[in-house]
């Protein structure tokens, strides 16, 4: 159970271009998803939490209108990168607080496979 | 306010030879400790936790991990190395939960390196 996917697994874009990300709870239910970027042997950095229904909230000095999230249903949150850069290239990871009692408990983060974006 | 720090960006082992991997904390609240695994290219794969109760933790893959509150410790065990188990690994802390959900903060990640 809490398996996390994410669509597509790498892209290449031109500059300028827009990039969506979906992150998807296959087994469960997610009113709450999060949004992770890492740049290489680094940490992960939160950027958003995405919430179904309603606005994402975003840390602080994450660009809203930069990255675009959408949390359509239950099962799945999107991320869309607009107008990108190269510095945008990035390793960009979701994940979903498991549900009590089937899938861990809300106090574990499940994390999707990842999506590597490069930009040209 | 919580924190993590991994002492040591890279450790390297010897196969067969004892894994520790080190984790200091800091919180304002009773936290929630967490050991995640990440393989090149891949996502993040949790080890084990602590929430409560038993302060030492067994996860998959042979690994362990005891909470010592004392000393602000959760350090990550092995017995015995395996070349599989060459990866990123990340120690995190959740204390109280933001809209219903347990965000961890991450430390910097321990590179572990097995030698055959």
């Amino acid at each position: 159970g809490a398996v996390v996917s994410q669509h597509p697994s790498w892209v290449i874009c031109k500059s300028g271009t827009s990039v969506k990300i979906e992150c998807r709870s296959l087994d469960f239910q997610a009113t709450t998803m999060f949004w992770y970027r890492q740049f290489p042997k680094q940490s992960l950095m939160l950027m958003a939490t995405s919430n179904e229904g309603s606005k994402a909230t975003y840390e602080q000095g994450v660009e809203k209108d930069k990255f675009l999230i959408n949390h359509a249903s239950l099962t799945l949150s999107t991320l869309t990168v607009t107008s990108a850069h190269p510095e945008d290239s990035s390793f960009y990871i979701c994940s979903a607080p498991g549900t009590y009692p089937a899938s861990g408990g809300t106090d574990t983060q499940y994390f999707g496979p990842g999506t590597r974006l490069t930009v040209l | 306010a919580q924190s993590v720090t991994q002492l040591g960006s890279h450790v390297s082992v010897s196969e067969g030879a004892l894994v520790l991997l080190r984790c200091n904390y800091s919180s304002s609240v009773p936290p929630y400790l967490f050991w995640y695994v990440q393989y090149p290219n891949q996502g993040l794969q949790l080890l084990l936790k602590y929430t409560t109760g038993a302060t030492l933790v067994k996860g998959i893959n042979g690994f362990e991990a005891e909470f010592k509150k004392s000393e602000t410790s959760f350090h990550l065990t092995k017995p015995s190395a395996h070349m599989s188990d060459a990866a990123e690994y990340f120690c995190a802390v959740s204390g109280v939960p933001s809209g219903g959900s347990y965000i961890p903060t991450f430390g910097r990640g321990t590179s572990l390196i097995v030698h055959p």
